[in-house]
């Protein structure tokens, strides 16, 4: 079935280190997405790409770097400059990012300072 | 800036009855407006979309309405059941010089009780 893997479910850092969350969709979506869910807030923008080897800043870019050299592949990494990486983050694509194109998301990733 | 805005932030009811979930937007310069339901831990699925030109839309027991010059929408459940339950996130679409990109409200945090 085609849809968003996001990997791992949980993931927990130490201060001072960097990790990365990963994001796969067989979709063949040009554009992806990652956000920010903090708890009992609604979803905020860090990084999007609207095709490959492309990516924009989002509301909440400070603190993560993005990469995207395959299609399919968006990882986010959240670095020792983020203080405060303890939320849920999601990952989303679409068709592109034209209007009214649909966004899909995968289940998650749960980020948690050790 | 577009903000969204969500009302009330948790709702619990009987099983049966009919409810509304309100959402409001500042800025009624949107491509199209969306609601999502989330169930905890998971990412998130797109119950309606209402396209800027539409007044609604509806999908089975579910009916989402747009004003969109007053910058109101509502999503109505009928006769709601405990697998319901869950949070409920409208989102607006708006465009940006780099493509378009969904803004969130906090979401309604809804409980059906049996």
């Amino acid at each position: 079935d085609g849809g968003i893997t996001q990997s791992p479910k949980y993931l927990f850092r130490k201060e001072g280190q960097n990790v990365t969350l990963s994001c796969e969709q067989n979709l063949n979506h040009d554009a992806m997405y990652w956000y920010r869910q903090d708890p009992g807030q609604g979803l905020r923008l860090i990084y999007y790409s609207q095709i490959v080897n492309d990516f924009q800043k989002g509301d909440i870019a400070e603190g993560y770097s993005v990469s995207r050299e395959k299609k399919e592949s968006f990882p986010l990494t959240v670095t020792s400059a983020q203080k405060n990486p303890t939320a849920f983050y999601l990952c989303a694509s679409s068709v592109s990012t034209g209007r009214s194109r649909p966004q899909h998301f995968g289940d998650g990733t749960r980020l948690s300072i050790l | 800036k577009q903000e969204v805005t969500q009302i009330p932030a948790a709702l619990s009811v009987p099983e049966g009855e009919n409810l509304v979930l309100n959402c409001s937007f500042t800025d009624s310069a949107i491509y199209n407006l969306q609601w999502f339901r989330q169930d905890p831990g998971k990412g998130l699925t797109s119950l309606l979309l209402i396209q800027s030109s539409q007044r609604e839309q509806t999908s089975g027991r579910l009916n989402a309405s747009l004003d969109k010059s007053s910058g109101r929408s509502t999503l109505y459940i009928a006769a709601s059941q405990p697998g319901d339950s869950a949070t409920y996130l409208c989102a607006v679409q708006v465009q940006e010089t780099s493509g378009s990109r969904l803004t969130f409200g906090e979401g309604t945090q809804l409980t059906v009780n049996p």
